[in-house]
């Protein structure tokens, strides 16, 4: 079973630049998260989708942040424009309802703001 | 709002000791409670899930257990090997969360010395 993909990897811009990351949940996965985890952290939601309507985004920085999740199915978060205090790592995680279950994280991406 | 802590951030042992890691929360309306291993670059893998009706739940090696009264959980780990090195993190999903999202604590750094 293949997991969840995120794109990039890693990315490096400077601030005021924007920069979008890309996610491909669990196949089957209703519910999608957005994390951001600061170093040193635990990861904080940024916004939780089910299917493609969004469950939580009361800590996502609206001014800046946004994301979708199209089709129920793949989602991008974007960050418009960046600040230095944007450097952290953004992890998507799937999993199959809201309750609460066994979450299934990707990789991340490591960003940057110089 | 919930919080979570984890004491001490880091831990270093020898290996083959056994060893607790500590987790607690302040809501007592917590809906379940998972431990998460993060290594370096990677994203969060699921250790276990323990349901607020249960006490413990056991993998292996590990044991975590969850006492919803004294707002704590602890995640045993037998045997330690340096394979075993990596943050433990847990995070907690409370009840009275609107779409019960988990509020994760900032993770304990284990390092196993062989």
């Amino acid at each position: 079973e293949a997991g969840v993909a995120q794109s990039p990897r890693y990315k490096i811009i400077e601030k005021r630049q924007s920069v979008a990351f890309w996610c491909n949940p669990i196949s089957g996965h209703a519910t999608l998260y957005w994390y951001q985890q600061i170093l040193g952290q635990g990861p904080k939601l940024l916004i939780q989708f089910q299917n493609n309507g969004v469950v939580d985004d009361s800590q996502l920085p609206k001014d800046r942040f946004s994301a979708e999740r199209l089709k129920g199915v793949d989602s991008t978060l974007k960050i418009q424009p960046a600040k230095l205090e944007d450097s952290a790592v953004y992890l998507c995680a799937s999993s199959l309802d809201p309750g609460g279950r066994k979450l299934f994280f990707g990789s991340g991406t490591q960003l940057s703001v110089l | 709002k919930q919080e979570v802590t984890q004491i001490p951030a880091a831990l270093s042992v020898p290996e083959g000791e056994n060893l607790v890691l500590n987790c607690s929360f302040t809501d007592s309306a917590i809906y379940n409670l998972q431990w998460f291993r993060q290594d370096p670059g990677k994203g969060l893998t699921s250790l276990l899930l323990i349901q607020s009706s249960q006490r413990e739940q056991t993998s292996g090696r590990l044991n975590a257990s969850l006492d919803k009264s004294s707002g704590r959980s602890t995640l045993y780990i037998a045997a330690s090997q340096p394979g075993d090195s990596a943050t433990y993190l847990c995070a907690g999903s409370f009840s009275s969360g609107s779409a019960r999202q988990l509020t994760f604590g900032s993770g304990t750094q284990l390092t196993v010395l062989p």
